[in-house]
């Protein structure tokens, strides 16, 4: 079992639709995790993070972990062509000096105007 | 705030030759700085750690003698990509980690190398 599994993609919704992205890991004693967006060419950039089960929400992006289902997900609303872009999730298995990120391989979303 | 640079940008590169690459943080004391490769269409790859004043931590497979890491002050860390061959080629990116507290990595904008 890879240690962090996103769907393989890509998605494609359209403008203005909910866009759900899902990631599941493999260690349970996972600290920290991550949604980072990466755009073709570029280097990925930090969206949310999320430490405790539950939802959080940033303006049009919800992060939800459940750390029991070892499950992390993000939503975006109202979706925008500007969105388009590859989502990595990534998660810290341990703080402090081991700290360190593994990604999974990404998800490509496309949202149709 | 938390922004992070590396320069150059981008660099083509005789094979054979050494090629420097610099990240900084430019408003944030970095604990770690973390150094990834991603080939295209791949997701990163975790190349090594560097904590400031201590030698690298480097992942299973990557070669420490290739790649030369150098953490040289809470605000600087080196990558030195030596004798480079074609299959070197490929997207370098740096991120660090703050020391004011929580892991959260910020990615430097990437150098993508071209050895020919």
């Amino acid at each position: 079992q890879k240690e962090v599994e996103q769907n393989s993609g890509p998605l494609s919704v359209p403008e203005g639709a909910i866009a759900s992205l899902n990631c599941t890991y493999s260690d349970r004693g996972s600290q920290s995790f991550f949604w980072y967006r990466q755009y073709s060419g570029k280097s990925p950039e930090l969206i949310m993070f999320i430490y405790s089960n539950g939802d959080k929400e940033d303006g049009r992006f919800t992060a939800q972990l459940n750390k029991a289902s070892q499950y992390v997900s993000l939503l975006i609303r109202d979706s925008q062509p500007s969105d388009s872009a590859t989502y990595l999730c990534a998660v810290n298995k341990n703080t402090g000096a081991n700290s360190k990120l593994t990604f999974g391989k990404g998800i490509t979303l496309s949202v149709r105007p | 705030g938390a922004v992070v640079s590396q320069h150059p940008s981008w660099v083509i590169c005789k094979s054979g030759t050494s090629v420097k690459i610099e990240c900084r943080s430019l408003d944030f004391q970095a604990t770690t700085m973390f150094w990834y490769r991603q080939f295209p269409k791949q997701s990163l790859m975790l190349m090594a750690t560097s904590n400031e004043g201590s030698k690298a931590t480097y992942e299973q497979g990557v070669e420490k003698d290739k790649f030369l890491i150098n953490h040289a002050s809470l605000t600087l860390s080196t990558l030195t990509v030596t004798s480079a061959h074609p299959e070197d080629s490929s997207f370098y990116i740096c991120s660090a980690d703050s020391t004011s507290g929580g892991d959260t990595q910020y990615f430097g904008p990437g150098t993508r190398l071209t050895v020919l």
